[in-house]
């Protein structure tokens, strides 16, 4: 059974508004992703870390922002959020050999 | 980016067999995936397949990978309502960056 949390599951906030999308896994994986899942289903990846104080940017550029301070703590924040980042956003983790990507429920974000 | 291509859509009806298809690039890819994503949640691995394999069967579930033509199939045996979902196929090149995901496959099963 994955161990891997996203909240909130839904939101839907104001344009102009800062918010965090909060990622945890307690498998004590080193790799995290977040991928932008858009209406027509593909996932796009926007962010990945290796580790602690590792933070990459993935194909799909985004104005959102990563942290790692923590290994089971990968937060995603948008400073100022506009409508077309309305979407689905995907938290996952790995292990070191990749073996396999464990997924959150996902946050089903709606920006009005 | 890696490109990894299925169709869109599928409908099958309720007992048939299904077949998801899935075409990569990266012939270095160590594992194949195969994720279904139900409405409004996550993405839940079903099955995977070590590069060096042709084939790997799980209960309804059987893969086969064609490495010579970068081909990767999923056959569902007795296809129920429950089976109905999105269906990813992913790869993870030796270069194990990330897992590059195709453009997901929406399995609709008729009763």
């Amino acid at each position: 059974e994955a161990d891997i949390y996203q909240t909130p599951r839904y939101l839907v906030i104001g344009t102009g508004k800062k918010i965090t999308l909060e990622c945890s896994q307690t498998m004590g994986h080193d790799k995290m992703y977040w991928y932008q899942q858009d209406p027509g289903m593909e996932l796009h990846l926007i962010h990945y870390s290796y580790g602690v104080n590792s933070t990459e940017k993935g194909d799909l550029s985004s104005e959102s922002t990563v942290s790692r301070i923590r290994t089971e703590h990968f937060p995603l924040t948008l400073e100022s959020a506009r409508p077309s980042h309305t979407s689905q956003y995907l938290c996952a983790s790995s292990d070191y050999k990749n073996t396999e990507a464990f997924f959150g429920q996902g946050t089903r974000l709606t920006v009005v | 980016g890696e490109d990894v291509e299925q169709s869109l859509f599928l409908s099958v009806r309720e007992g048939d067999s299904s077949v998801i298809n899935c075409t990569y690039t990266d012939s270095s890819s160590t594992y194949l995936y195969w994720y279904k994503q139900e409405p409004g949640a996550g993405l839940q691995l079903l099955t995977y397949i070590f590069s060096n394999m042709d084939m790997k069967q799980d209960q309804r579930l059987t893969v086969l990978l064609n490495k010579k033509d970068k081909h990767l199939s999923l056959r569902i045996a007795d296809t129920q309502t429950g089976d109905s979902a999105i269906y990813f196929c992913a790869e993870n090149p030796n270069t194990g960056n990330q897992f590059y995901f195709g453009t997901g496959t929406s399995l609709t099963v008729i009763p």
